[in-house]
């Protein structure tokens, strides 16, 4: 079954600091990865996704992420923090098909707390 | 255009009374799901609907919970006989096509508490 590790429950950066969010994945196929963040009372939103081709994606708000099937990992990155970011990060990974077709399994999320 | 929307934004109900949360898609997605969120178990998939296909219904956790779509538009959230450990926030989302690849556009949820 396929499954989804975020390490790091809560994270706590200064404004301007560069981020990274761990995730890794398991799963016995090519997986489509997604990274959706949610905000305080709103639902999910979609920052980037990953299905083939070149192993470095990027997202709205300034997100990139990087596949990296070596090491089963699809971590978030960003170079330069905004108060704005403050929020909760989810890692996904979506179903190739029969019975797991469409529906995603999600990680625990990250927390991230941005200092000014 | 608009998103997916949700209703009621918030339902607290007694134990043991029956709840319908609604959830109106994206015009023309053909896709939806349903999600829970819930402190103990994150966030989970419970049920999918793609056009006229039968729904994939393996994450509804009892026979308690079942959900329909109608017209292949609306869809509606039953949970009968409610326990407290149903309380949580139900995410609905909306897909155009449902495939694998496919991004999910999330509602702002319906946070449910039973007393």
């Amino acid at each position: 079954a396929q499954s989804v590790t975020q390490p790091d429950i809560h994270i706590t950066v200064s404004e301007g600091a560069s981020l990274e969010l761990r995730c890794n994945y398991s799963y016995g196929a090519t997986p489509y990865l997604f990274w959706y963040v949610q905000s305080p009372g709103q639902g999910l939103q979609l920052l980037l996704k990953y299905f083939s081709g070149d192993t470095l994606v990027q997202g709205i708000k300034g997100f990139e992420a990087e596949f990296k099937r070596s090491q089963s990992s699809f971590n978030l990155r960003k170079p330069s923090v905004h108060w704005s970011d403050a929020a909760e990060y989810f890692c996904a990974v979506g179903g190739a098909g029969g019975t797991s077709y469409g529906k995603l399994t999600f990680g625990q999320g990250t927390i991230l707390t941005v200092h000014p | 255009g608009a998103g997916v929307s949700q209703s009621p934004s918030n339902k607290v109900t007694e134990k043991g009374k029956d709840v319908e949360l609604r959830c109106d898609p994206i015009s023309g997605h053909t896709a939806l799901y349903w999600y829970r969120q819930s402190l103990g178990q994150g966030l989970e998939f419970l049920i999918y609907f793609q056009g006229n296909s039968a729904p994939d219904k393996s994450g509804l956790p009892s026979d308690r919970f079942s959900a329909e779509r109608t017209g292949g538009s609306v869809s509606t959230l039953t949970i009968q006989r409610t326990q407290q450990e149903d309380s949580a926030v139900y995410l609905c989302a909306s897909g155009r096509q449902g495939s694998n690849t496919d991004t999910q556009y999330f509602g702002p949820g319906t946070r449910l508490t039973v007393l």
